[in-house]
């Protein structure tokens, strides 16, 4: 059973770079038809789908965050990272990693638990 | 983007009584391939959001029979036929078929 952990600093600068990684356990990064996604949720607002990468694909971005962000993975350490640059306080909210796909149903839908991260002087 | 808007954007409901959730896309969801990528998810207060439903009708591995959904072109609509009152929560539709993929905004379902 595939199982994601998000990690990070829970507080960051303004004009700086939000940095997260999503831990993966219980599967492989390499294997599969499916995407590795960052999903983000302001505090009581909805969801907001950052961006997604697999393996055998180039990465898609949210055109309203393209260029501020990238996703990339390391095979190696079974992780995919998030990088999301000159942030404001407008980029504060839950930060959710996920595996899936567009709801094919071939592919199980999960989530991480979701970290917090919030911009601040 | 595709605008995925929800009604009513909150709903009390008598437990044992039916839900209804409803969800409009700004255009089609129908995708190349014929099948229709609309996702229905459950949030619970503190948790992060599940699944319930995938391509409009079909439920996912665990999620009880009250739960069903259905579409009328590019409306689409989550059912409860008995609410429970583990079904507290945030209702969400998604579309899966145009990147970005996008959320509806959202239906708190509380009890009355």
């Amino acid at each position: 059973q595939v199982q994601l952990q998000e990690s990070g600093p829970g507080l960051v600068k303004p004009s700086q770079t939000l940095s997260l990684t999503c831990s993966v356990s219980g599967g492989s990064l390499s294997v599969g038809n499916f995407y590795w996604s960052w999903i983000r949720q302001p505090a009581g607002k909805g969801l907001e789908w950052i961006g997604r990468m697999s393996i055998s694909e180039a990465s898609d971005y949210n055109p309203s965050l393209k260029s501020r962000v990238s996703i990339s993975a390391d095979t190696s350490s079974h992780q995919f990272s998030l990088k999301l640059n000159s942030v404001t306080a407008a980029d504060t909210a839950v930060y959710y990693c996920a595996k899936g796909d567009s709801g094919s149903g071939e592919v199980e839908d999960i989530w991480g638990q979701g970290i917090l991260v919030t911009v601040s002087s | 983007d595709v605008v995925m808007t929800q009604s009513p954007l909150s709903l009390s409901v008598t437990l044992g009584q039916p839900a209804s959730i409803s969800c409009g896309s700004s255009q089609s969801l129908v995708y190349r391939d014929g099948d229709t990528y609309l996702n229905w998810f459950h949030q619970r207060p503190g948790q992060s959001p599940r699944r319930l439903i995938y391509k409009v009708s079909i439920r996912d591995s665990g999620v009880p029979g009250r739960f069903s959904g259905s579409r009328s072109g590019t409306d689409f609509t989550l059912r409860i036929s008995r609410v429970e009152a583990e079904d507290v929560g945030v209702y969400y539709c998604m579309q899966g078929t145009h990147w970005p993929w996008t959320f509806g905004q959202g239906t708190k379902v509380e009890i009355k």
